[in-house]
This record gives structure tokens, C-alpha cells and sequence, in this order.
């Protein structure tokens, strides 16, 4: 299992609150991702951050916006949420000194906004 | 734009069979990464691909990369019902971007 942790799990939310999903990683990765996943489809990029304040917006356009003040901490928030906004979102991390490519996964947050 | 497309959308099989998935993508590669879902869950790496490899295996993993064709199979052998999960191919980095761009993945279902 990868040391990458997201909270909370499930979150239920009515329309208009601010939320923050928040997602920490271990390993001393550079490299941090925040994808969005509806079910059965596939993942779109939102954010991403090379490493202590950089951000950057993905391929997918998103209300959220996101801080990188740590090396192990990359939280996404949603000023006002809205019922589109009802999602799974993941948060990823990659070492950018390995050429592995690889990126390790956080279980992901399923988000419902009501 | 979307780069890899799995097929089948979804697999049925019985424990013990063999599962073979397919992941086609549009542009040229460096390499390509298979990952596994759980229901529910994040996405595990499973392998990894360069674009000068033909063939890889990870135990009971086996994949093969076509770059004439654009085109990567995933085989599981003797498959068990643990196995049952989404499979996603990945594309990327490349050109200096450091994003992956996942398909729509394969839904794998082993029946005991």
C-alpha cells in the first residue's frame, strides 16, 4: 500500500459550503495530483504541483483550486459546491527524481453534493 | 482528448481463465503504464512499458506493446476472483508534460 492518505472517504454536502478534501503523502514526492473520476469513466486531471508552491491547472477545468505550502500536503477546496461537483476525487504523488513514471494513488474521496 | 481506450468496457470470466485486455492510443508514446481499481478505491500501478520494449512480465502479468499498431494488450493468467477490478492503460509523460492520460478502462469480473 502506497503512503498516500486523503480525508475524508465520503462526504456528503448541500449546495454552497465550502469544502476542503484534503491529501497527504509519505514518501517525500515532488510531484502531486488531484484527479476527478465519475463512475465507470476515466480520469481527468484537475491539478497538479511539481512541488512546494507550484500549481497548475490540468486538462479537465475545475471550480476547486488547490496550495502546495508542504511537500506532503496538497489540499483541493471548493468555495461553493455544487451538485456537478458530485464526483470521486483522487489525489496522486510521483518522485520526480525516478524516471519510473510511476504514481501512487490515495483511496480517493467520493464526494456528493445535494 | 483522450489518448488510451481500453476494450473490452467489460470482461467476464471464470477462475482459472485467462483475461485479456487491449488499450489503443492516438499519438506517440515514451511508454505506457497499466493500472488496477479496485471498487471504490484508488489505482495501483501495476507495470510499466517503454516504447523500445515489445513485451513485459510481472508474475502473472504479461503485456505487450505494438507502436506500429498504437495499440498494448494486457493478459492475466489463471486468473482469481481477486483479480476483479478495473484496469486502466495510462499514456505519458511526454514533450515535457508531466501528466498521464488514463482510457475509460476495462472492467474485469472473475467469477469462483
Amino acid at each position: 500500500e502506497a503512503d498516500i492518505y486523503q480525508t475524508p472517504r465520503y462526504l456528503v454536502i448541500g449546495t454552497g459550503k465550502k469544502i476542503t478534501l484534503e491529501c497527504s503523502q509519505t514518501m517525500g514526492h515532488d510531484k502531486m495530483y488531484w484527479y476527478q473520476q465519475d463512475p465507470g469513466m476515466e480520469l481527468h486531471l484537475i491539478h497538479y504541483s511539481y512541488g512546494v508552491n507550484s500549481t497548475e491547472k490540468g486538462d479537465l477545468s475545475s471550480e476547486s483550486t488547490v496550495s502546495r505550502i508542504r511537500t506532503e500536503h496538497f489540499p483541493l477546496t471548493l468555495e461553493s459546491a455544487r451538485p456537478s461537483h458530485t464526483s470521486q476525487y483522487l489525489c496522486a504523488s510521483s518522485d520526480l527524481q525516478a524516471f519510473s513514471y510511476e504514481q501512487y494513488f490515495g483511496p480517493g474521496t467520493r464526494l456528493t453534493v445535494t | 482528448s483522450q489518448q488510451g481506450e481500453e476494450d473490452p468496457q467489460a470482461l467476464s470470466i471464470q477462475e482459472g481463465e485467462n483475461a485479456t485486455m487491449n488499450c489503443s492510443y492516438k499519438t506517440s508514446i515514451n511508454n505506457l503504464q497499466w493500472y488496477r481499481q479496485n471498487s471504490g478505491r484508488g489505482l495501483v500501478h501495476l507495470i510499466l512499458i517503454r516504447s523500445n520494449e515489445r513485451e513485459k512480465h510481472s508474475g502473472r502479468l504479461r503485456v505487450t506493446l505494438d507502436t506500429s499498431k498504437k495499440s498494448s494488450s494486457l493478459l492475466i493468467t489463471a486468473s482469481r476472483a481477486a483479480d476483479t477490478a478495473s484496469y486502466f492503460c495510462a499514456t505519458g509523460p511526454q514533450g515535457g508534460s508531466e501528466k498521464l492520460v488514463f482510457g475509460k478502462g476495462t472492467k474485469l469480473t472473475v467469477n469462483p
